[in-house]
């Protein structure tokens, strides 16, 4: 069965600061990628996704993933984190020939605190 | 705006009562979810379904059913609310092929 894994349950970061949040997957065909972010009391929102071609993906506010095949990694990156960047993020991933039936398979979130 | 919207922001039920959360979305897409979310748990997928009275099971049906009679509503029943069901409740839709979903604000249900 696929599975989704992300490293880091909880980051603490001051404003400034860089970010990298890991994510894993497991399958071993074609994926389609996602990071979801839900801020405080809002609703789950798409940040970016990776569907082919450069794997390097920007998405909204300043966020950017990095597809590595070799490694089964999509890293959400961004250079400079902002106190409104704090938030819960989700990785998820979908294999449209796979097993699941082509639904997104999440992983347990990473909470982001951002230190004013 | 496209929209997906639950009926209750927060519901408190007791143990025992049968439980409606409402899921209605107005893009006329083929496929809803219904997930929970808890905290350390991440979104775990309860029911879905692909059309109109057709439903499939998730990865943590127990204790829950639903219903599609019409394309923009899916409902989630909770046939017996137990205080191991108290959690956010997410829904959530997408158009067949397009593999991004929809969110719903969610449904926190208490069970007391």
């Amino acid at each position: 069965a696929q599975s989704v894994s992300q490293h880091n349950h909880h980051v603490i970061l001051s404003e400034a600061a860089s970010l990298e949040l890991g994510c894993n997957y497991s399958y071993g065909g074609t994926v389609n990628l996602f990071w979801y972010v839900q801020y405080p009391g809002q609703h789950l929102q798409l940040l970016l996704k990776y569907f082919s071609g450069d794997p390097l993906v920007k998405g909204i506010k300043g966020f950017e993933a990095e597809f590595i095949k070799s490694k089964f990694s999509f890293n959400l990156r961004k250079p400079s984190v902002q106190w409104s960047d704090t938030a819960e993020y989700f990785c998820a991933v979908n294999a449209p020939y796979g097993g699941s039936q082509g639904n997104l398979i999440f992983g347990k979130g990473t909470k982001l605190s951002v230190k004013p | 705006d496209v929209k997906v919207t639950q009926s209750s922001r927060y519901l408190v039920k007791r143990t025992g009562e049968k439980v409606f959360l409402e899921c209605v979305q107005d893009m006329d897409h083929e496929n809803m979810f219904w997930y929970r979310q808890d905290p350390g748990l991440g979104l775990r997928l309860i029911y879905f379904s692909y059309d109109v009275k057709m439903k499939e099971k998730g990865d943590i049906p127990e204790g829950y059913s639903v219903s599609r009679e019409k394309k923009e509503r899916f409902s989630l029943i909770l046939e017996s609310a137990s205080t191991n069901q108290t959690s956010m409740y997410l829904c959530a839709s997408r158009t067949q092929g397009n593999y991004g979903y929809t969110f719903g604000s969610g449904t926190r249900l208490t069970v007391v």
